[in-house]
């Protein structure tokens, strides 16, 4: 079975400041998707951005990259010049084609002003 | 457009009753999910439907849940002999397809409390 581990359960970063928030997971599979999810208070859960196991070039939308290593098995979100919307829960999550979302227990972060 | 609604937002039932939870889907999509998201942790995968028929279900923690998807659309998710344990929220999430890299798109999520 698939597994996701986040290993922070709690990060903060001051405003504008940029942080890394880690995730792992296991697989045999070479082929697959990640992705991480962010969930506000509002229980929304809001793609933030995706990867394609097969891409080598590390996915980016606007402050939001990514560093993977596949070899690692590993899939760390970076984010710039953080925002103070930016504070909630991320979920890191794996897929397989067509198959459901393994989910990691999350990290939750806050945004200091 | 409209995303994916689920209703009731809240429920509050108490231990032994029986319980349905609805899911909108977004117009179009054949791929609908369920997952169950207990207190401090990440979404757990339940059951999901490619059209009408049920393609998995193996996340389904024992024979008291169940989940119709009569028409392609709307689903419910059905809890008989509800327990303590099943306390928790519940995510729909609808896709335009299983396939390649479509995104899931959740909708808000029903909080079961059972007492």
């Amino acid at each position: 079975a698939q597994t996701v581990t986040q290993s922070q359960p709690e990060m903060s970063v001051q405003e504008a400041e940029t942080v890394t928030l880690s995730c792992t997971y296991d697989t045999s599979e070479s082929d697959y998707y990640l992705f991480w999810y962010k969930q506000p208070p509002s229980r929304q859960m809001i793609l933030v951005i995706r990867q394609e196991a097969y891409k080598q070039q590390n996915a980016t939308e606007n402050r939001f990259s990514v560093n993977f290593q596949k070899a690692a098995k590993s899939f760390s979100l970076k984010i710039s010049d953080s925002q103070l919307g930016d504070a909630a829960m991320y979920f890191c999550a794996y897929r397989r084609f067509g198959n459901q979302f393994y989910f990691g227990t999350g990290t939750s972060l806050t945004v200091i002003p | 457009g409209a995303g994916v609604s689920q209703t009731p937002s809240n429920k509050v039932t108490e231990k032994g009753k029986y319980v349905e939870l609805r899911c909108d889907p977004i117009s179009g999509h054949t791929a609908l999910y369920w997952y169950r998201q207990s207190l401090g942790q990440g979404p757990e995968f339940l059951i999901y439907f490619q059209g009408t028929g049920a393609a998995d279900d193996s996340g389904l923690p024992n024979d008291r849940f169940f989940a119709v998807r009569p028409e392609g659309s709307v689903s419910t998710l059905k809890i008989q002999r509800t327990e303590r344990g099943d306390s928790a929220v519940y995510l729909c999430a609808s896709s335009p397809d299983i396939g390649g890299s479509y995104e899931q798109y959740f909708g808000p999520g029903t909080r079961l409390t059972v007492t």
